[in-house]
C-alpha cells in the first residue's frame, strides 16, 4: 500500500502565477482533505472533497479551488499566487463513515517568489 | 471549533516515560480526543484517540480525565524517533476537518 502520495514534492512559482498540486489517496479511501501549513504553525484546513464535490471549506479565499476525480484522486489549484501562499500543502485521505484517523502525505513545499 | 491548549515544548530523556498534557475545557459530549504527531519533514501521523475511557495502542496510551476537560498522551519509553510536534485535536467524527493548534514540540535527549 503506497499510502497517500503527493506531487510534486517541491515547487517554486512567481507571484501572480497559478499552481496545481496533486494527491492520490490511500487505497480504499474516498475522502480527500487539503491543508496549508505555514512555517512554525499547525496545518490549517482548506477544504474537503467527497464524491467529487467540495463538502467542507475552511477560511480560504476563492483563489483556492479543488477537484476530485472518479478514482478519488484530487487536485488543489491556487490562482494569482501571493508571497503569503508559500507553505507546505498537505493532503489527507480518510473514509468518512468509518473515520477514526486521517492519513497524510508528505506534502508539497510551495515557494512563491 | 472547540479549542485545545498545550505547552509549547517539553523535553525528555531517552527510555523515560513522557506525559504530554492537553486542556480542552470547552469539549462537547460528541467530541473525540485525537492525537497526531508530525516528525520533521513529514506529514502528520495519527497516534491515538479516545472518547471517555483510557486507551492503549502500540504507540502510546491516552489518559482522559473524568470530566473530559483534559487529557494526557503517554509515551511509555521515549526514543529519539519520538522527537516531533504532538497535536491534541478535538474531532467530531465522520471525516470532518481536523483543527490543529500549534502543538507541543517534544525534544528527546540521550
Amino acid at each position: 500500500d503506497a499510502g497517500v502520495t503527493q506531487s510534486p514534492t517541491h515547487l517554486i512559482k512567481t507571484r501572480g502565477q497559478q499552481v496545481t498540486l496533486r494527491c492520490s489517496p490511500k487505497s480504499g479511501h474516498d475522502t480527500v482533505s487539503w491543508y496549508q501549513q505555514a512555517l512554525g504553525q499547525g496545518p490549517q484546513f482548506i477544504f474537503q472533497y467527497y464524491e467529487e464535490e467540495e463538502r467542507q471549506r475552511g477560511n480560504f479565499p476563492d483563489r483556492f479551488s479543488g477537484h476530485q476525480f472518479p478514482n478519488y484522486s484530487s487536485e488543489l489549484n491556487v490562482n494569482a499566487l501571493l508571497l503569503g501562499d508559500s507553505a507546505l500543502y498537505l493532503c489527507a485521505s480518510s473514509r468518512p463513515l468509518h473515520s477514526t484517523e486521517a492519513f497524510f502525505g508528505q506534502g508539497t513545499r510551495l515557494t512563491v517568489v | 471549533d472547540a479549542k485545545t491548549t498545550q505547552p509549547n515544548s517539553m523535553e525528555s530523556n531517552e527510555e523515560e516515560p513522557v506525559h504530554l498534557p492537553c486542556n480542552h475545557s470547552t469539549i462537547s459530549g460528541t467530541d473525540y480526543i485525537h492525537w497526531y504527531r508530525q516528525l520533521p519533514s513529514q506529514g502528520p501521523e495519527y497516534v491515538i484517540h479516545g472518547l471517555t475511557s483510557n486507551v492503549n495502542n502500540r504507540m502510546a496510551s491516552l489518559a482522559i480525565a473524568e470530566d473530559r476537560k483534559s487529557s494526557t498522551l503517554i509515551l511509555h519509553r521515549a526514543t529519539l524517533r519520538d522527537a516531533a510536534v504532538y497535536y491534541c485535536i478535538l474531532f467530531t467524527g465522520g471525516g470532518n476537518k481536523l483543527t490543529f493548534g500549534t502543538g507541543t514540540q517534544l525534544k528527546v535527549e540521550l
